[in-house]
């Protein structure tokens, strides 16, 4: 069966440094693809990357960057020098290519203090 | 419009009346999903739409719950008989096809008291 774990539920730094959101999952498929979705206060989801299970090269964009590791099955994502605005809720997610619904973790609550 | 637009954006109903909660999805987008999200928890899938149809309602939880997309476009949840449980955020998304990221809209926030 396929889930995500987010065991941060939530995590509170002071603005400038960086941190690190966790995210395992479990699939029995070998093709997937893994998603990190961010729930600002206003409470839309908005999609940051996807990433498919053939392609383990780490990913950066700007301050946020992602580890993914299929040995340990993790998908941790990575804000440097963070910001205020950083605050949100932020959900990591997985689709197995046998279907088409998304599965999502429990979410990690950032906050992000001045 | 731009994104994905859900109707109301709040709703009160007291229990055991029927509601209706409507999604207008992206221009184009032939993907359609319905979401539910309870306070402290995670999206949890109900239902996706492949233009009319169904393709995948495994997430419904009873059969209260029942969708529709007439049309191919906007789609429409229909909850019958509200439960004090059924209070959450119903959260729409769409897309283009299978292999596209999904865009959600802001959700329809559903107090059953």
């Amino acid at each position: 069966a396929q889930k995500v774990t987010q065991a941060q539920t939530e995590i509170s730094v002071v603005e400038k440094e960086d941190v690190t959101l966790d995210c395992v999952y479990e699939t029995r498929d070998t093709t997937y693809y893994l998603f990190w979705y961010k729930q600002p206060p206003s409470g839309e989801l908005v999609f940051l990357i996807r990433r498919n299970s053939f392609d383990e090269q780490n990913e950066i964009s700007g301050r946020y960057s992602w580890n993914f590791q299929k040995s340990t099955s993790s998908f941790n994502f990575t804000i440097t020098a963070s910001q205020v605005v950083d605050s949100a809720v932020y959900f990591c997610a997985l689709r197995e290519n046998r279907d088409d619904k998304i599965i999502f973790g429990k979410g990690t609550r950032l906050h992000i203090l001045p | 419009g731009a994104g994905v637009s859900q109707t109301p954006s709040n709703k009160v109903t007291e229990k055991g009346k029927y509601v209706e909660l409507r999604c207008d999805p992206i221009s184009g987008h032939t993907a359609l999903y319905w979401y539910r999200q309870s306070l402290g928890q995670g999206p949890e899938f109900l239902i996706y739409f492949q233009g009319t149809g169904a393709a995948d309602d495994s997430g419904l939880p009873n059969d209260r719950f029942f969708a529709v997309r007439p049309e191919g476009s906007v789609s429409t949840l229909k909850i019958q008989r509200t439960e004090r449980g059924d209070s959450a955020v119903y959260l729409c998304a769409s897309k283009w096809d299978l292999n596209t990221e999904a865009f959600f809209g802001q959700g329809t926030r559903l107090t059953v008291v």
